[in-house]
């Protein structure tokens, strides 16, 4: 079983839907990035976040580290949302923190 | 733009051959990690290196290797190359690195990767 689970895997949605993907993981994590990867290949970290909740324009992340779970919403969706978006939780353990990923959700936007 | 630069963009070589990817971290960062994408592994942490040193070791092959020089860029160096270590190389960097028992964090900047394609 992997240590971070993403949902789904793939998530074809119309432009201006209401998208919701979801990460679940199973070790101790001090935070959780949300990063998002377009099809050239680069990767941007959208948040890190540790507790509660953040917003950045129409994209929200939230995370409950008693249940160790977060989602990335993404409100009024749009054809330039689509992307892979990989969730990568910062897991502490030693004298550093290393990012584990998830296998990343394939969002396609349809306008 | 993450102000991470990773060099060359792209690499063909052949298998067997050996080859050098460099990255320069974020003016400031003093931590550098690589990472590895294969479309058959996702993702994967290779190894971290803070101010010089060595800092935390992924799943990295013996095959490579990486260091970080004074003047905080970093090299990872990937000899006999087989098929299978066709992927994007990713590093990313970050302020610092964690303390023993702190849980705190620094934000990891990536940069554009380079692919590197084994033949």
């Amino acid at each position: 079983k992997n240590e971070v689970e993403q949902s789904p895997q793939n998530l074809t949605a119309q432009e201006g839907e209401f998208i919701t993907i979801n990460c679940s993981y199973s070790v101790g994590i001090s935070a959780l990035h949300w990063l998002q990867q377009h099809p050239g290949g680069g990767i941007v970290s959208l948040f890190m976040l540790s507790s509660g909740k953040k917003k950045h324009g129409r994209l929200i992340a939230t995370i409950n580290i008693q249940e160790k779970h977060s989602s990335l919403h993404i409100t009024a969706s749009h054809p330039r949302d689509s992307a892979v978006y990989i969730c990568a939780v910062l897991n502490y353990g030693g004298a550093t923190n290393k990012l584990i990923f998830g296998t990343g959700t394939l969002l396609a936007v349809q306008p | 733009d993450s102000g991470v630069t990773q060099t060359p963009k792209h690499l063909i070589t052949a298998t067997g051959q050996r080859v050098t990817l460099r990255c320069s971290p974020r003016s400031g960062d003093l931590s550098v990690y690589w990472y590895q994408q294969s479309l058959d592994q996702g993702l994967q942490f290779l190894i971290q290196y803070y101010n010089g040193e060595e800092r935390a070791k992924g799943n990295i092959l013996e095959r490579f290797s990486a260091q970080q020089f004074p003047d905080l860029h970093s090299e990872l160096n990937l000899s006999s190359l087989e098929l299978g270590d066709s992927a994007l190389y990713f590093c990313a960097s970050s302020v610092a690195t964690s303390v023993w028992g702190d849980h705190s964090y620094n934000e990891q900047f990536f940069g554009p990767g380079t692919r590197l394609t084994v033949l």
